[in-house]
């Protein structure tokens, strides 16, 4: 059992649909990050809330939307994803400050049609 | 970027070797992470390290931080095939930004 749960765990959709990843954290942690895990590519960081407010946004395309409405909840909205946006996508959350690890979700896998 | 490139990409022992990961880059970290991942789920942290030439035991696991803070290895001791895996760097940039190695695959064979 992780604090950090993410639904769903499994999600296809086709390139015209509209879909939203949830991530929700049990820990207490200040900032909540998303990360996309594509196979034989390094973790890609996307999206750092802190506090509730975007302090990053990693060059990412508009069809991806991030919502933080508080610290325990971290939304991704899904707009006319491309083929390659398949992937596994990551949820973190962290207490601010130097070397805090990060706790991860067990991630959604995406696949887009 | 600051690119994080792990070797080897891949490696498969039996059980009993012993085994070395390692990390570098050509940028300064403050501080650098190792996680471990297995299938279906989402990495975990095994340790973090701070101080340049730095070395942190975890069991069987040693890890250890380049003097210059550029780069880092870790060291299985009698591998187990619960150890396998895809172990993953990750070094510490700026504000709450970390930066992803390339990752290992480790499979432990009984």
């Amino acid at each position: 059992e992780t604090g950090v749960t993410q639904t769903p765990r499994h999600l296809v959709m086709g390139m015209t649909n509209k879909k939203s990843l949830k991530c929700e954290q049990h820990l207490g942690h200040n900032a909540m990050y998303w990360y996309k895990q594509s196979a034989k590519k390094p973790l890609e960081l996307m999206f750092v809330y802190s506090l509730e407010e975007r302090v990053e946004n990693n060059s990412v395309p508009s069809r991806f939307s991030p919502e933080c409405p508080n610290s325990s909840h971290l939304f991704l909205h899904l707009h006319t994803l491309q083929p390659e946006d398949s992937a596994l996508y990551l949820c973190a959350s962290s207490q601010p400050g130097t070397g805090k690890a990060l706790h991860f979700g067990n991630g959604t896998r995406l696949t887009v049609t | 970027t600051q690119l994080l490139e792990q070797s080897p990409q891949f490696l498969s022992i039996q059980e009993g070797e012993n085994l070395t990961v390692y990390c570098n880059s050509s940028s300064v970290f403050s501080s650098l992470q190792w996680y471990r991942q297995e299938p279906g789920e989402g990495p975990v942290l095994l340790v973090t390290v701070v101080t340049g030439g730095e070395v942190k035991k975890l069991k069987r696991l040693t890890f250890q931080f380049g003097d210059a803070r550029k780069d880092s290895s870790l060291h299985i001791t009698a591998a187990q095939p619960g150890d396998t895996g895809l172990y993953l760097c990750a070094g510490e940039r700026g504000f709450q930004k970390l930066v992803f190695g390339t990752g290992t695959r480790l499979l432990v064979s009984p």
